[in-house]
């Protein structure tokens, strides 16, 4: 059974702060991971996909991948308000014909003003 | 650009009532569509996967004559709770993968529709 695990939280920031957000999987075959944000009650949203390892930066938030440690992270710099949501990081099965996608259970965030 | 629109967002039936959901993909070609369902305070779980022109693929305990799926076109798949009851109530979400070229074989993301809450009375 391939696993995706977060802490659900809720992490609880101040606003301006750095969010720290972390995953590991159990597949160590999997070369593709994504990181979703979804407000309540709405579907997710994709905010960053990384294939390699080290780091990937996009605006305020960057993605950092460790294969050897099965690990993946997400920061989030100069954390607001309307950043409060829960985050759910994806990772693509390996040797799967459908691309399919396993998500953790999802860390909420909660950016206090 | 990678619009998904899933229709209807809310539906309020009786039980034993049908109810079809729609996913399309606006702006893109999408050879895999995927169905999941979310309970309250729960990840997504995928029901099934939805390839154009053939049958699905359903996940284990995901029943295929309750939950009927069709992908007759690159761009739209249906997914049809036959015969609801109240513990299908759930969020029903479907996501689209295009048909660009992966880059360095890697998989090119899911987008998702917005969602649609379905209440069995």
């Amino acid at each position: 059974q391939k696993e995706v695990e977060q802490n659900s939280g809720p992490l609880s920031v101040p606003e301006g702060a750095i969010a720290s957000l972390n995953c590991t999987y159990s597949d160590r075959g999997s070369q593709s991971f994504f990181w979703y944000r979804q407000y309540s009650g709405k579907s997710p949203e994709l905010i960053m996909f990384i294939y390699s390892n080290g780091d990937k930066e996009d605006g305020r938030f960057t993605a950092q991948l460790n294969k050897a440690s099965q690990y993946v992270s997400l920061l989030i710099r100069d954390s607001q308000p309307s950043d409060s949501a829960t985050y759910l990081c994806a990772v693509k099965e390996a040797n799967t014909g459908f691309q399919k996608l396993v998500f953790g259970t999802g860390t909420r965030l909660l950016v206090s003003p | 650009g990678a619009v998904v629109s899933q229709h209807p967002s809310w539906v309020i039936c009786k039980s034993g009532t049908s109810v079809k959901i729609e996913c399309r993909s606006l702006d893109f070609q999408a050879t895999t569509m995927f169905w999941y369902r979310q309970f309250p305070k729960q990840s997504l779980m995928l029901m099934a996967t939805s390839n154009e022109g053939s049958k699905a693929t359903y996940e284990q305990g995901v029943e295929k004559d309750k939950f009927l799926i069709n992908h007759a076109s690159l761009t739209l798949s249906t997914l049809t709770v036959t015969s609801a009851h109240p513990e299908d109530s759930s969020f029903y979400i479907c996501s689209a993968r295009g048909t660009q070229l992966e880059i360095a074989g890697m998989n090119q993301p899911q987008h998702f529709g917005d969602g649609t809450r379905l209440s069995i009375l």
